[in-house]
């Protein structure tokens, strides 16, 4: 089966660093995702992470172990605005998309 | 701004009737996902069309169906509705069959 476990929720202070941790157990693996999701809005794409290692893009950087089964997304200088939910997902299919999400984590910054 | 169209944005219906839900992918985009999100579960894939064919398949119920037209524009139908049956309905595509999917804003479906 598929399964992908992730924290239901964190808090976090403004300007600080949060990591989110993602681990999984798929049948195959063909690149791993992170999604931003507000509340009752749509997931906007964050990273994508294919071979293992940290990719950085601005305040944002995702990082992955495939041998582990293990992903974060760290999200630095916090602001009031990164206040939503954080989904991981594993793409396991091969030649198409077969994409399963986490259930979420959700991210509080408090001033 | 995704680029993908959905509508309607919201919905409310009974149960037992039957509903369409309509996607316009980003231009350029061949493939079309549907995927169902409730309030105590994440995103659960239902199904995906690629140019015109199904491509794959998750957890659709055979109450549901779906498919995707020449003009690559997509519809999810759903009928025999039931109360568990509501949820946001999330529309995403992608150009190919890989790679980033840029998700609509949802289509908010509350059966009575």
């Amino acid at each position: 089966g598929q399964n992908i476990d992730q924290p239901t929720e964190m808090t976090a202070t403004e300007g600080a660093i949060v990591q989110i941790n993602c681990t999984y157990q798929t049948s195959g693996f063909n690149g791993l995702f992170w999604y931003q999701q507000h509340a009752g809005e749509a997931p906007t794409f964050l990273s994508y992470n294919v071979l293992d290692g940290l990719e950085e893009k601005g305040r944002f950087s995702s990082f992955l172990s495939r041998s582990k089964g293990y992903s974060y997304l760290l999200l630095k200088e916090l602001q009031m605005k990164d206040s939503a939910s954080y989904l991981c997902a594993v793409n396991y299919g091969g030649a198409t998309n077969k994409l399963i999400f986490g259930t979420g984590t959700l991210l509080a910054v408090q001033p | 701004d995704s680029g993908v169209t959905q509508t309607p944005k919201h919905l409310i219906t009974a149960t037992g009737q039957r509903v369409t839900l309509r996607c316009s992918p980003r231009s350029g985009d061949l493939s079309v996902y549907w995927y169902q999100q409730s309030l105590d579960q994440g995103l659960q894939f239902l199904i995906q069309y690629y140019n015109g064919e199904e491509r794959a398949k998750g957890n659709i119920l055979e109450r549901f169906s779906a498919q995707q037209f020449p003009d690559l524009h997509s519809e999810l139908n759903l009928s025999s509705l039931e109360l568990g049956d509501s949820a946001l309905y999330f529309c995403a595509s992608s150009v190919g069959t890989t790679g980033e999917l840029f998700f609509g804003e949802g289509s908010r479906l509350t059966v009575l």
